[in-house]
């Protein structure tokens, strides 16, 4: 079966510290990848999405970054953090096609401070 | 007007009541929906999909009204343990559209 996993499940980070979330699903290949962000009390906001190796789409400009080094393996990232980038972070993953559903890691959680 | 909308709420329910609610959708070229159920600061997880002729599983009922464009959620005799968050999604050429979601609160 697939799994997804994230982490860490919470930091705390002050402002202009770097930012690196990891995300790795197992049990299929070449996933869609997702990062999500949802803010306090907020929908789902959708940062990138990545459909291949190397292949990432920014939705929403910002200070935020993606990567997807292997198949299975996504990045989130920042060089320079700012207090508006607290928020809940969600990794997910969907099969390749339209329509299919989505499984979200377990989330981490971002304060800065 | 948003893509998709959810009322917020939250629904404060009694226990062992039926409550529903609607998620409603602007794009007719919507292909695919789905319900996500989220607990307090915890991931969104698949609750059932919504599927043309409407579907069941248990207490849960889906239904897509495409001529009115929104999808609903029925839940039969709640229990304690159905307070979240639910949150619908609708997929339209490979984006997901989310809703903001709908709080219940089922209480004793």
């Amino acid at each position: 079966s697939q799994t997804i996993h994230q982490w860490p499940a919470t930091l705390v980070q002050p402002v202009g510290s770097p930012l690196s979330l990891e995300c790795t699903v197992e049990g299929t290949s070449n996933p869609n990848l997702y990062w999500y962000r949802q803010a306090a009390g907020r929908g789902l906001q959708l940062l990138f999405y990545s459909v291949g190796i190397g292949q990432i789409s920014s939705e929403v400009p910002q200070n935020l970054s993606a990567s997807r080094p292997q198949d299975r393996q996504f990045i989130l990232s920042s060089k320079k953090l700012l207090l508006s980038d607290s928020g809940f972070y969600l990794c997910a993953w969907s099969a390749q096609g339209s329509g299919n559903t989505i499984y979200f890691g377990e989330g981490s959680w971002l304060t800065v401070v | 007007r948003k893509e998709v909308e959810q009322d917020p709420g939250p629904f404060n329910v009694p226990e062992g009541a039926t409550v529903a609610f609607n998620c409603t959708y602007s794009n007719s070229a919507s292909q695919s929906f789905f319900w996500y159920r989220q607990d307090c600061r915890k991931e969104p997880k698949l609750l059932m999909s919504v599927y043309s002729s409407g579907n069941e599983d248990g207490r849960f009922t889906a239904q897509l009204n495409r001529a009115s464009q929104y999808i609903s959620l029925l839940i039969r005799d709640s229990k304690l343990s159905d307070s979240a968050t639910y949150l619908c999604v609708v997929i339209i050429n490979y984006q997901l559209i989310w809703g903001a979601g709908t709080k219940l609160i089922i209480k004793p």
